[in-house]
């Protein structure tokens, strides 16, 4: 079974600059979910989609991201502009919708991008 | 906030075992022990969970004191492989898709296996 795909895996740019970030979840997995992992620290949510649409987006700087599902398949993530403290590895993951007793199911994560904002 | 604490780092030797303690003593009833782990580079990967019953699985086992106020994750064979940060959470599992279950992490445990 493929796992989660992320692409690049590396981008460096320079601060208000725009950067875009790819995600392909695993085939039939309803829910995708987008994570920031600033070095030494654990991976912080950024935003939960259900199939396109938007479950959980409040830990997302909505000033400056953005992200899309449109067809419930893959997503992008965008910021624009980047600043410094941008400068983290952006994880994707995915899971099956909850099963008929509602309960979640696990993640998959990605590899990740790591993104250096000079 | 993550609703657990774990200590920052511990070491094991290899081939024997790794017990990784996790506080979580204000857990509630509908939520469910979870472990994930990341080797360095990769995304975190899951481990087991559990809810009140000890859980085993092919990568390690799941021991939840009674009073669900702390948990072990025990490796019981440690390989270099194992050498990563382990991330206790405690989540929400019944929550029909919605936020409240999702995964919050704290720093974990970094674990290093030496030879």
């Amino acid at each position: 079974e493929a796992g989660v795909a992320q692409s690049p895996r590396y981008k460096i740019i320079e601060k208000r600059q725009s950067v875009a970030f790819w995600c392909n979840p695993i085939s039939g997995h309803a829910t995708l979910y987008w994570y920031q992992q600033i070095l030494g620290q654990g991976p912080k949510l950024l935003i939960q989609f259900q199939n396109n649409g938007v479950v959980d987006d409040s830990q997302l700087p909505k000033d400056r991201f953005s992200a899309e599902r449109l067809k419930g398949v893959d997503s992008t993530l965008k910021i624009q502009p980047a600043k410094l403290e941008d400068s983290a590895v952006y994880l994707c993951a995915s899971s099956l919708g909850p099963d008929g007793r509602g309960e979640s199911r696990e993640q998959f994560f990605g590899p990740g991008t790591r993104l250096t904002v000079l | 906030d993550a609703k657990t604490t774990q200590p920052p780092s511990m070491d094991c030797a290899e081939g024997r075992a790794a017990n990784l303690p996790c506080n979580h003593s204000t857990i509630s009833g509908n939520e469910y022990v979870y472990w994930y782990r990341q080797i360095h580079s990769q995304g975190p990967q899951y481990i087991i969970h559990g809810l009140k019953n000890n859980e085993t699985n092919e990568m390690a086992s799941l021991i939840i004191t009674e009073d669900r106020k702390s948990s072990t994750l025990i490796l019981p064979h440690a390989t270099l492989r194992d050498t990563a940060v382990y991330y206790c959470i405690v989540r929400v599992v019944m929550n029909y898709g919605g936020s409240q279950g999702n995964l919050i992490f704290g720093k974990g445990t970094k674990l290093s296996v030496k030879p």
